[in-house]
């Protein structure tokens, strides 16, 4: 009963380096996305899918990329990595339809110096 | 453009006071409706959900929430306030994309 599972669950990065935030679930659900958190910000939406192949750019997409090549996996990729990018991410999925409550992975706490 | 709007980013109550977290929506279209609730250290669950019909949802632990078409409105209730309930809680709404309030603080004291 894994649900949405996220790795890692921190990360220390220096300024300019690349990672990849993973993101997988169980569930087969067809919308999946990507959230930052920050304090007084609540959480604000980076890119998401609608579906393996698809993929589209949320408020803040910038400094960040997404694929899907499958229903069940969807990584985030830092392709040069800020201090502005210093964050908690969240992983969340849900069946297609807009009236479904999204699932949310456990988050990874990344920080940048 | 769709978006949510929470009122009070901290909200203090005394244990077995009301709760009364405020949220607005602003959309052309109504949009579905949902409060999370986040504990330290830990991802969203979520307490409550409105898409249709009845305009009064029941959520777990004892919250619940009125959909006000006429105020755009999808305030959050407890009629009486536990320790456990400290915790952050975020309003969101779904038209084509879930949208999150920036969320309230809701502290509970002895």
């Amino acid at each position: 009963n894994a649900g949405v599972t996220q790795t890692p669950k921190f990360q220390v990065l220096k300024t300019g380096q690349s990672m990849t935030l993973q993101c997988a679930q169980d569930m087969n659900h067809e919308y999946m996305s990507w959230y930052r958190q920050d304090p007084g910000m609540g959480l604000r939406l980076i890119h998401y899918s609608v579906g393996a192949g698809i993929t589209d750019q949320g408020e803040v997409p910038n400094g960040y990329n997404v694929s899907r090549s499958t229903t069940e996996d969807f990584p985030l990729r830092l392709l040069s990595a800020a201090p502005s990018q210093t964050s908690v991410y969240f992983c969340a999925s849900r069946s297609g339809t807009g009236r479904s409550e999204a699932f949310f992975g456990q988050g990874t706490r990344l920080t940048v110096v | 453009a769709q978006s949510v709007t929470q009122l009070g980013s901290h909200v203090s109550v005394s244990e077995g006071a009301l709760v009364l977290l405020r949220c607005n929506y602003s959309s052309s279209v109504p949009p579905y409706l949902f409060w999370y609730v986040q504990y330290p250290n830990q991802g969203l669950q979520l307490l409550l959900k409105y898409t249709t019909g009845a305009t009064l949802v029941k959520g777990i632990n004892g919250f619940e929430a009125e959909f006000k078409k006429s105020e755009t409105s999808f305030h959050l209730t407890k009629p009486s306030a536990h320790m456990s309930d400290a915790a952050e809680y975020f309003c969101a709404g779904n038209t084509d994309k879930l949208i999150f309030g920036t969320g309230t603080r809701l502290q509970v004291f002895p």
